[in-house]
């Protein structure tokens, strides 16, 4: 698996963009981009995921260089209730299986 | 919105004793895994699950462990003899793949507490 690396925290004040970085330089061609997040000790929570173009949902929006090398996901308006910890996992071809990392600590501040 | 269900959600044992996992995947989803999270420790992959076999499995993953897909519903994981380090969160995921495409949901988790 791509290995991916994350800040391991970050801030947000609420109602602004929260923006989360990830690089994966190893990423492979058939290798997708996944952002799931883990709200306390509640099961991960999938997010959005993207090959090579952008991609939009209602949670956020994910935007991938385009040498792919690395991505930001975007939370347009963080609330209280999007504080998590966020991770960025490359998976694809034959291998279905998620490898989680430490990920991003992400506290929305009132 | 289908989502996937895990019972008990806690879970006591002894050590040694056997214990089963139950999971509920979503209905239309052909592809099961179990991961675990030790407290404060990062969520680890155990074992995938598709066509009725392993698709595949980590170290963790030892003889202590199995799982089935007793019905076409639920989807477990039994760990034999338990020890005092499997207490730990386990979280199923289900998922439908399509083209590479793999997005796992997961469940709210069993916590499994060892005595």
């Amino acid at each position: 698996d791509a290995k991916t690396t994350q800040p391991p925290s970050m801030d947000c004040a609420e109602g602004r963009a929260a923006n989360l970085p990830c690089n994966h330089s190893t990423i492979s061609g058939n290798e997708y981009v996944y952002w799931y997040r883990q709200i306390h000790s509640q099961g991960p929570q999938y997010i959005i995921h993207g090959l090579k173009n952008n991609e939009t949902n209602e949670m956020a929006s994910l935007i991938i260089t385009e040498d792919r090398k690395s991505s930001t996901l975007i939370l347009p308006h963080a609330t209280l209730r999007d504080t998590a910890v966020y991770y960025c996992i490359v998976s694809g071809g034959s291998n279905y299986k998620l490898t989680f990392g430490k990920g991003t600590l992400l506290t929305v501040n009132p | 919105e289908p989502e996937v269900t895990q019972t008990p959600s806690h879970q006591v044992t002894q050590m040694g004793q056997e214990v089963i996992l139950r999971c509920v995947p979503i209905s239309n989803h052909l592809y099961f895994y179990w991961y675990r999270q030790i407290l404060g420790q990062k969520v680890e992959f155990l074992v995938s699950f598709y066509n009725n076999e392993i698709s595949e499995k980590s170290e963790i993953f030892d003889d202590q462990f199995s799982v089935e897909r007793p019905d076409g519903s639920n989807f477990t994981l039994k760990i034999r003899s338990t020890k005092l380090e499997d207490s730990a969160m386990y979280f199923c995921a289900s998922s439908v793949v399509r083209g590479g495409r793999n997005e796992q949901f997961f469940g709210p988790g069993t916590r499994l507490t060892v005595l």
